[in-house]
C-alpha cells in the first residue's frame, strides 16, 4: 500500500538553530509532495510542494526541502528556526494520474521551538 | 489568493441533532473539494471526496448516511453530521483543489463539540 513516513513524530529544537523534518514515501509511480504546517485550532498551510523539476525547492517561512527520487524523500529544512515555528508539521503525497488528487498524509511531526 | 474558509468555525450541539458545516473558495472554482477529520494530535483522515454536481465519495468505513456532503455550486461544499453522537466530536477540516497547479488548499477547520 503506497504510505507516507513522517520519521520523528516530535522534534525539540532551540532557537535560531537548523532543524530538518524527514519524510519518506512508498511509491512506484511519479507523485507530488507536500509539506504543510498546522498550528493550534487552525487547518493546515501549504508551505511548500514539490511537482518536478529541480530537487531544492523554496518554500514560504524560510522553509525548503530537498527531494531525493533514489530514496524516496523530500526531508524539510530551515536553518534558523524561530519560537513562531513551533507547529505540527505533515508531508503529504499525491500520485499522478490516480485518486484524483487524493493526499495521503503523513503522521504529523511536532516542532517544538525553545528559547 | 486560493482561499478556503469555513464555517462555522466552531459549534456545540447536542446528542441527536444535525449540524452541518460550510467548505467556500473564495477566489477560485473547485470542481473537487475534500473533507477530512482529525482528532488530538492526529493526522488528517479523509472522509469524502466531494464533486460538483454529483455524488460524494466517501472512503471506506465512513457512513455516508451520516456525514451527508452536497457539492452545490463549484465554490460551496456541504458536510452535515446527521444526529450526532458524542462520538462525532472532532475537528473537520474540508479543503479544495485548485485545478491550474494541481494543489489542494485547506479551510481553517471546524471544531464540532457533541455533548
Amino acid at each position: 500500500a503506497q504510505s507516507v513516513t513522517q520519521l520523528d513524530s516530535q522534534v525539540p529544537v532551540f532557537e535560531e538553530a537548523p532543524v530538518e523534518l524527514r519524510c519518506n514515501y512508498s511509491s512506484s509511480v511519479s507523485v507530488y509532495l507536500f509539506w504543510y504546517v498546522q498550528y493550534p485550532n487552525q487547518g493546515l498551510q501549504l508551505l511548500l510542494k514539490y511537482l518536478s523539476g529541480s530537487t531544492l525547492v523554496k518554500g514560504i517561512n524560510g522553509f525548503e526541502a530537498e527531494f531525493n527520487k533514489s530514496q524516496t524523500s523530500l526531508h524539510l529544512r530551515k536553518p534558523s528556526v524561530h519560537i513562531s515555528d513551533t507547529a505540527e508539521y505533515f508531508c503529504a503525497v499525491t500520485y499522478l494520474g490516480n485518486q484524483g488528487g487524493k493526499l495521503i498524509f503523513g503522521q504529523g511531526t511536532e516542532l517544538s521551538v525553545k528559547p | 489568493g486560493a482561499v478556503v474558509s469555513q464555517h462555522p468555525s466552531w459549534v456545540i450541539c447536542k446528542s441527536g441533532t444535525s449540524v452541518k458545516i460550510e467548505c467556500r473558495s473564495l477566489d477560485f472554482q473547485a470542481t473537487t473539494m475534500f473533507w477530512y477529520r482529525q482528532f488530538p494530535k492526529q493526522s488528517l483522515m479523509l472522509m469524502a471526496t466531494s464533486n460538483e454536481g454529483s455524488k460524494a465519495t466517501y472512503e471506506q468505513g465512513v457512513e455516508k448516511d451520516k456525514f451527508l456532503i452536497n457539492h452545490a455550486s463549484l465554490t460551496l461544499s456541504t458536510l452535515t453530521v446527521t444526529s450526532a453522537h458524542p462520538e462525532d466530536s472532532s475537528f473537520y477540516i474540508c479543503s479544495a483543489i485548485l485545478a491550474a497547479t494541481d494543489t489542494q488548499y485547506f479551510g481553517p477547520g471546524t471544531r464540532l463539540t457533541v455533548l
